[in-house]
């Protein structure tokens, strides 16, 4: 059974970066053909994809985000991360890391992020 | 980008009824939809994908239809478990990933 957990801080100051990581248990990061994925909801709202890294470790990022995201993985620690750079109010959200064939069958619980000074 | 749409917004049901849930998209996305039920403080839980798979655990009161631009998720006989949003999300194209607004089932 694969799991997902996600770290990181809870605050982060307006433009700073945000960097969160998912550590996943049960199952390679670096092996299957399965795309490591992270998503996030604003409270009260919907699903926004952000970006996903491949287990041959290419990446791909929704346009509106890309100049900003960056998804790197550490096959070593079996983690992923996120770094969302210049931060604002708007990407106050849940984060959730998620594997992915496609469709997102596994998740993490998530983890809240706060943007605020 | 492949934009879905989501009606209702809202679905009241009583325990037992029948509930229809529609999800369009902008253009085909062949059968590569999937559906996903998301509680209050939990993260969205995969349903149906392919279009009608059901995913591994998901009761057959789930069942799922439909192909390219029309898709329709229906619980059979509405279980107290089951209020709850309902999230469509396409991966026939990215990027990126898109999923739809929600439909949220509430007691009628």
């Amino acid at each position: 059974q694969v799991q997902l957990q996600e770290s990181g801080p809870g605050l982060v100051k307006p433009s700073q970066s945000l960097s969160l990581t998912c550590s996943v248990s049960g199952g390679s990061i670096s092996s299957g053909n399965y795309y490591w994925s992270w998503i996030r909801q604003p409270a009260g709202k919907g699903l926004e994809w952000i970006g996903r890294i491949h287990t041959s470790g290419s990446t791909n990022y929704n346009p509106s985000l890309n100049s900003r995201v960056t998804i790197s993985a550490d096959t070593s620690k079996n983690q992923f991360s996120l770094k969302l750079s210049s931060v604002t109010a708007a990407d106050t959200a849940m984060y959730y890391c998620a594997r992915a064939t496609g469709f997102f069958d596994y998740w993490g619980q998530g983890t809240l992020v706060s943007v605020s000074s | 980008e492949i934009v879905l749409t989501q009606s209702p917004a809202t679905l009241s049901v009583s325990p037992g009824e029948r509930a229809t849930l529609s999800c369009r998209a902008s253009q085909s996305v062949n059968i590569n939809l999937a559906w996903y039920q998301q509680k209050p403080g939990q993260p969205p839980r995969l349903l149906i994908y392919s279009a009608s798979t059901r995913a591994t655990g998901i009761p057959t009161r789930f069942s799922g239809s439909g192909s390219e631009t029309e898709f329709t998720l229906t619980i059979s006989s509405l279980q107290s478990e089951d209020f709850a949003v309902y999230y469509c999300q396409q991966y026939n194209n990215w990027p990126p990933r898109t999923f739809g607004p929600g439909t949220t089932v509430d007691l009628k």
